[in-house]
């Protein structure tokens, strides 16, 4: 049974970055795509952005853009999010979760492709503190 | 960005009862909706995908519907372990830019 493994707590200084990992363990990435999803104290659930590990290109919500990059590296099925120029809002538990690709091609558009999050890690606690 | 509206933000249910969970989408977002369960300390668990499909594992008293912009979730008779917080994401999005409601938080009445 695939369990995605992640990284432990990690504290930080503003202005640092911290990198977060996410392995699949007992599984691959292999049809599926990888997001991080971040929950700061008391807070709900924010989409930081994904990966389909097969084309290796991300994306990301516009908030994070420009501090947030995410990467795989599918020899080890291991996903990382790194995000820099933290600052005190940036405390949360980081979560990386799974997605099983739909993908749709309507001969207009192209390809379309959709993913929800069947499988989540335990999370990450990134605390910036000075 | 689509913005999901979850309500109530708090529900009070006796167990054994219904419970009746919202969530708007600020634009259609088809029938690509999901609902999760995220228990204290715990990361969220997948309860239902495009709106209306329960995930592995998940008891035939959870019940999604709804398509376009309104859709909700019931819990036909509520057990103890169904007491947590409820999010809604939509994840119609390609390139994706998805989103999560606030949150459903059902306690016990």
């Amino acid at each position: 049974q695939v369990q995605l493994v992640q990284s432990g707590a990690e504290v930080k200084k503003p202005g640092s970055s911290v990198k977060v990992s996410c392995k699949a363990s007992g599984g691959t990435f292999s049809s599926y795509a990888i997001s991080w999803v971040r929950q700061a104290p008391g807070q709900g659930l924010e989409w930081m952005g994904g990966i389909i590990p097969i084309f290796g290109t991300a994306n990301y919500a516009q908030k994070f853009q420009g501090r947030v990059t995410i990467t795989t590296d599918e020899s080890t099925s291991t996903a990382y999010m790194e995000l820099s120029s933290l600052r005190s809002e940036d405390t949360a538990v980081y979560y990386c979760a799974r997605g099983l690709i739909q993908t749709y091609y309507d001969i207009l558009t192209g390809y379309t492709r959709y993913w929800y999050f069947d499988l989540w890690g335990r999370g990450t606690l990134v605390t910036v503190s000075s | 960005e689509i913005v999901m509206t979850q309500s109530p933000a708090t529900l009070s249910v006796s167990p054994g009862e219904r419970a009746t969970l919202s969530c708007r989408a600020s634009q259609s977002v088809s029938s690509n909706l999901a609902w999760y369960q995220q228990k204290p300390g715990q990361a969220p668990r997948l309860l239902i995908y495009g709106a209306s499909t329960r995930a592995t594992g998940i008891p035939a008293r959870f019940s999604g519907s709804g398509s376009g912009t309104e859709f909700t979730l019931t819990i036909s008779s509520l057990q103890s372990e169904d007491f947590a917080v409820y999010y809604c994401q939509q994840y119609n999005n390609w390139p994706p830019s998805y989103t999560f409601g606030q949150g459903t938080k059902l306690e016990i009445k």
